[in-house]
């Protein structure tokens, strides 16, 4: 069975930073794609970053130069590390499983990151 | 980046109505379009990939349609569990975009 467990979010300072992890079994991450979503209080979803089967990533403009992607094989997680966080971060942050053509598929349950002062 | 608009945001029906969403990208997105389902407090729930593919167990009264940049999510006789708010998703390119969503009430 698939399952993603994120953890690590909490409530941080502007500026702050925190590093987002999630837990995976019933695949290997290191050959898939993995997201990262988040989603705001009252708003819909929001593509945050992936990273390939090959190691790459990508992020939203929103994130890029604050947000760093990363995973360990030997553990089968994902990382998160988000730097120089802002008020408009504060979200639930989802990590989930792209499957090939289908998209999105799998999604965890999410951790919650409040980003005030 | 593409935007992706979904009508109405808000939609009131009854048990048993036949209902309707909408989503529209601002380019042709092939059929990479998911659908999902969202209840407060849950993680979206995958429901339909490439505009028209039923993800297995969910309810064969779910159905989707389109290409292009026009799509539906049609619901063919409400039940009580399918109040929810509906999303769209574009998986064609990178950023991945999302419509707004719309809130399916109890009329």
């Amino acid at each position: 069975e698939v399952q993603l467990v994120e953890s690590g979010g909490g409530l941080i300072q502007p500026g702050g930073s925190l590093r987002l992890s999630c837990a995976a079994s019933g695949f290997i991450v290191s050959s898939n794609y993995i997201n990262w979503v988040r989603q705001a209080p009252g708003k819909g979803p929001e593509w945050v970053s992936v990273i390939y089967s090959d190691g790459s990533s990508k992020y939203a403009d929103s994130v890029k130069g604050r947000f760093t992607i990363s995973r360990d094989s030997s553990k089968n997680m994902v990382y998160l590390q988000m730097n120089s966080l802002r008020a408009e971060d504060t979200a639930m942050y989802y990590c989930a499983r792209q499957v090939a053509a289908a998209g999105i598929m799998y999604w965890g349950q999410g951790t919650l990151v409040a980003v005030s002062s | 980046d593409i935007q992706m608009t979904q009508s109405p945001s808000t939609l009131s029906a009854s048990v048993g109505d036949r209902v309707t969403i909408t989503c529209r990208a601002s380019q042709s997105i092939s059929n990479w379009l998911a659908w999902y389902q969202q209840k407060p407090g849950k993680a979206p729930k995958f429901l339909i990939y490439k505009a028209s593919a039923l993800e297995t167990s969910v309810p064969l009264r779910f159905s989707g349609s389109g290409s292009g940049t026009e799509f539906t999510l049609t619901i063919s006789s409400l039940q009580p569990d399918d109040f929810a708010t509906y999303y769209c998703q574009q998986y064609n390119s990178y950023p991945y975009t999302f419509g707004q969503g719309t809130k399916l009430e109890i009329k």
